[in-house]
């Protein structure tokens, strides 16, 4: 069975800085996606950024970036220059490409909150 | 900017009563799924559904769970009669469809039985 680890259960950086929030995942399969969603307080989770596991190249969106350490099964996300809307509840996710259902399978979340 | 809804936002039951969880997915959307957070836990995946019918459940997903698609828009999580373990947070989510891997989250139902 998968299962997605985030050890961090919170953490805090200052405005302008950058923080690294750290996903480790076991899996025995080849084909899979991995995916940072991000919940502010008291609203929906949104999707952060998305990895293809076929891909080597780390995705990027903006500030957002992921270092996708395949054979170690690690899968950070960089936040660069934080801003205080980056305070959320940050949730790494694995999805099996090769099962056909789709369903995520969710770390227990990391509170990253950023300080002015 | 489309997104999906889910009412109440917070619902209080007595336990053994029957509780209905109401989301509005995306109008495009294909799947749905239903997720659960019991605090301080992980969110847990509960049900997928296509084609108004159950793609994948959970061991969670037992008999005292139901899924719905009663009108072409709504999507409902009943739970027949509730117990104090099924206090937890209720996501809703939807996704354009299968090849689409991601998912749009509602704001969530805390359920709370007494």
């Amino acid at each position: 069975a998968q299962t997605v680890t985030q050890s961090q259960p919170e953490m805090s950086v200052q405005e302008a800085e950058t923080v690294t929030l750290s996903c480790t995942y076991d899996t025995s399969e080849n084909n899979y996606y991995l995916f940072w969603y991000k919940q502010p307080p008291s609203r929906q989770m949104i999707l952060v950024i998305r990895q293809e596991a076929y891909k080597q190249q780390n995705a990027t969106e903006n500030r957002f970036s992921v270092n996708f350490q395949k054979a170690a099964k690690s899968f950070s996300l960089k936040i660069s220059d934080s801003q205080l809307g980056d305070t959320a509840m940050y949730f790494c996710a694995f999805m099996n490409g090769a099962s056909g259902t789709y369903k995520y399978i969710f770390g227990t979340g990391t509170r990253l909150k950023v300080l002015a | 900017e489309p997104e999906v809804t889910q009412t109440p936002s917070h619902q209080v039951t007595q336990m053994g009563q029957e509780v209905i969880l109401r989301c509005v997915p995306i109008s495009n959307h294909l799947y749905f799924y239903w997720y659960r957070q019991i605090l301080g836990q992980k969110v847990e995946f509960l049900v997928s559904f296509y084609n108004n019918e159950i793609s994948e459940k959970s061991e969670i997903f037992d008999d005292q769970f139901s899924v719905e698609r009663p009108d072409g828009s709504n999507f409902t999580l009943k739970i027949r009669s509730t117990k104090l373990e099924d206090s937890a947070m209720y996501f809703c989510a939807s996704s354009v469809n299968r090849l689409n891997t991601e998912a749009f989250f509602g704001q969530g139902t805390r359920l709370t039985v007494v």
